[in-house]
């Protein structure tokens, strides 16, 4: 059964400064990883999807890695602003399954 | 294009009761997907369909829960007799093949 981590659960640093969150999983057979970001009482925004095949994918100033064969991705954010203040979910998709880390939620403190 | 549209937003009953939930997914997506989200139990898959037609309910709770999917713009979620534990956040999501899915906004259910 796949299962997906997320670490650090939360997480609080100064505006303008660049940070990585972390999500491992146990099965390495899988399709494809997503990234999302859900906002207090708000449904999820896909950020990046990254396919099995593919090692990193970037959007702005966001980049996702993905390490297959160690069951672990990376979301790296740049110069972090308060508005990136949000839960940040990882979800690996097996066949059409996606299953989700618990989240890390982060505060862009200005 | 409108996204994924949930009604109703916010849903408040009493236990026992029936609650009925509704999705109305991307035009042209193949694929639906209703999840439910707790505190404690995150995010989780409840079943999903493909073409109209459910493929994975494995992750129904139990037989008070049902899922129905009569065409490919429409799609239900139907708690009977509904619990105080059912209390929790429901998504829909479609996507296109096995692709990204994208979400509804949800809906918050609290069975008092």
């Amino acid at each position: 059964k796949q299962e997906v981590t997320q670490i650090p659960a939360a997480l609080s640093v100064p505006e303008g400064e660049n940070l990585v969150l972390n999500c491992s999983f146990t099965d390495s057979a899988i399709y494809n990883l997503q990234w999302f970001r859900q906002d207090p009482g708000k449904g999820l925004t896909s950020l990046l999807l990254i396919q099995s095949s593919q090692r990193e994918q970037t959007s702005g100033r966001l980049n996702a890695s993905l390490d297959k064969s160690s069951g672990r991705s990376t979301l790296y954010i740049a110069a972090s602003q308060p508005g990136d203040s949000a839960t940040y979910l990882c979800a690996v998709q097996g066949a059409q399954k996606l299953v989700f880390g618990q989240g890390t939620r982060l505060t862009i403190n200005p | 294009d409108a996204g994924v549209i949930q009604s109703p937003r916010h849903e408040v009953t009493e236990m026992g009761q029936e609650v009925t939930l509704r999705c109305k997914p991307i035009s042209g997506h193949d694929y639906l997907f209703w999840y439910r989200q707790t505190m404690m139990r995150g995010l989780e898959l409840l079943i999903y369909f493909n073409n109209n037609v459910p493929i994975d309910d494995s992750g129904m709770p139990e037989d008070r829960f049902s899922a129905k999917m009569p065409n490919a713009s429409f799609s239900t979620l139907k708690i009977q007799p509904s619990e105080p534990r059912d209390s929790a956040v429901y998504f829909c999501a479609s996507s296109l093949l096995s692709y990204e899915q994208y979400f509804g906004p949800g809906t918050r259910l609290t069975v008092t």
